[in-house]
């Protein structure tokens, strides 16, 4: 069965800390995404990538970087955490354009920044 | 810029009940419609719609897209407490790797 692994399901941690959120997929898809998902807001695309070493910014990219040094993984990489990236984190993988093939998604990360 | 709109926001309604969500979408290239359920874990793909008028049917679930007029309908009939869940719509747009955009999604509750 195919999979994409979410490294932690709950997170907390302090305001200023620098956090990794680590995503895996075993599927060999080229393209990887992050959302966070809010209520009343929805799925907010925050960054993807579309092979090694590169990425491109979603929506809302502010206070994000990310980081796919190789094909199975795409890590998001909060510099230094705040209150209001508080949220449901969700990584996932597409085989190709999204359009054609749509998404597996991760188990999410539930973030709270104390 | 692509917008998705699904509603209603929240629907509460009793076992053995039928549903119908909407979803209309605005969005440059059209590609694809996709619904997925979201329990307590990652979302599940349900169905993707692209061509008009082709009802797809999975169990009680069937989806219909309209593309002349920008919208799709998610039906689930004779409703279970399993049906429970967060409804998400999403439209694939564009060739290259650009994203899925997502509606706010639907929060269904089946009471027993």
């Amino acid at each position: 069965d195919v999979k994409v692994t979410q490294s932690s399901r709950y997170l907390v941690k302090r305001t200023g800390e620098k956090v990794f959120l680590e995503c895996v997929q075993d599927m060999d898809h080229e393209n990887m995404f992050w959302y966070r998902q809010d209520p009343g807001l929805g799925l907010r695309l925050i960054y993807f990538s579309y092979d090694v070493k590169m990425k491109e910014k979603g929506d809302i990219p502010e206070g994000y970087s990310v980081s796919r040094e190789k094909k199975e993984r795409f890590s998001l990489i909060l510099e230094s955490a705040s209150t209001n990236q508080t949220s449901m984190y969700l990584c996932a993988s597409s085989l190709g354009t999204p359009g054609a093939y749509g998404y597996t998604f991760g188990s999410g990360t539930r973030l709270t920044v104390v | 810029e692509d917008k998705v709109v699904q509603s209603p926001l929240s629907l509460v309604v009793h076992e053995g009940d039928t549903v119908t969500l909407n979803c209309s979408y605005e969005v440059t290239n059209f590609r694809s419609l996709l619904w997925y359920k979201q329990e307590k874990k990652a979302p599940t793909f349900l169905f993707m719609l692209t061509s008009s008028g082709i009802e797809k049917k999975s169990g009680r679930l069937s989806s219909i897209l309209d593309k002349k007029e920008l919208f799709s309908i998610l039906n689930i009939t004779a409703t279970q407490t399993g049906d429970s869940a967060i409804y998400l719509c999403a439209v694939g747009s564009g060739g290259g790797a650009d994203g899925l955009t997502f509606g706010k999604g639907t929060h269904l509750i089946i009471q027993p």
